[in-house]
């Protein structure tokens, strides 16, 4: 098992650029989520996924999209970057909506917009 | 506004002492509470949870402590080791459906352990 993956580890986009940060889970977990942290801050949800097909906002959605076409994936598109979006980001699943909602998390991809 | 806080961004102990972190919150409609370890470069990863019904939970050398009245909890490590040096987070959720699924994470408290 690899766990939760996450792609690119490290990237420096330019301003009005966009990327796509890949997400994969192998564990068959319905529930996957896309966190933010920034520098001396909690990690702040962006959005979250309960299941293919089904997304929903989380706390800091703004300048973010997702999809969820399969179980395993749950990529995260920025499309305009701007530097506020300089972040570490994490991606997390979950297997159920268990009571204490253990997440499983990735290694993190480092992003500099500048 | 944070509903999570951790007051002490760093917390210095000698291995084999006693770490307790601390970790304040104000929405009562918390419902469990989680602490996770990160070390650097990789993922934050579960360490121990508490529901709000009990006021203690045990796991080896980790304790949650949860005072519902104050909003406060804590972990105690004892005794603490080299391989405890990380930083450590406090997260709560509920159980309601708009709340459900949604940690509130604490800024973290960076534990370093030294011989």
């Amino acid at each position: 098992n690899a766990g939760v993956t996450q792609t690119p580890k490290f990237r420096i986009l330019k301003i009005g650029q966009s990327m796509t940060l890949q997400c994969a889970q192998d564990m068959n977990h319905n529930y996957m989520y896309w966190y933010r942290q920034d520098p001396g801050m909690g990690l702040k949800l962006i959005y979250y996924s309960v299941g293919a097909g089904i997304t929903d906002k989380g706390e800091v959605p703004n300048g973010y999209n997702v999809s969820r076409s399969t179980t395993e994936d749950f990529p995260l598109r920025l499309e305009l970057a701007a530097p506020s979006q300089t972040s570490v980001y994490f991606c997390a699943s979950s297997p159920r909506r268990s009571s204490y909602n253990e997440q499983f998390f990735g290694p993190g991809t480092r992003l500099t917009v500048l | 506004d944070q509903q999570v806080k951790q007051n002490s961004p760093s917390l210095s102990v000698q291995e084999g002492r006693i770490s307790i972190l601390n970790c304040d919150y104000t929405n009562s409609m918390f419902d469990y509470f989680l602490w996770y370890k990160k070390y650097p470069a990789e993922g934050p990863t579960f360490l121990i949870s508490i529901s709000s019904i009990k006021d203690k939970n045990e796991d080896g050398r980790f304790t949650v402590f949860l005072n519902k009245s104050a909003k406060h909890l804590s972990l105690h490590i004892v005794p603490s080791q080299p391989g405890d040096s990380a930083v450590y987070f406090c997260a709560a959720s509920g159980e309601t459906t708009d709340s459900w699924g949604k940690l509130q994470f604490g800024a973290g408290t960076q534990v370093v352990v030294t011989p």
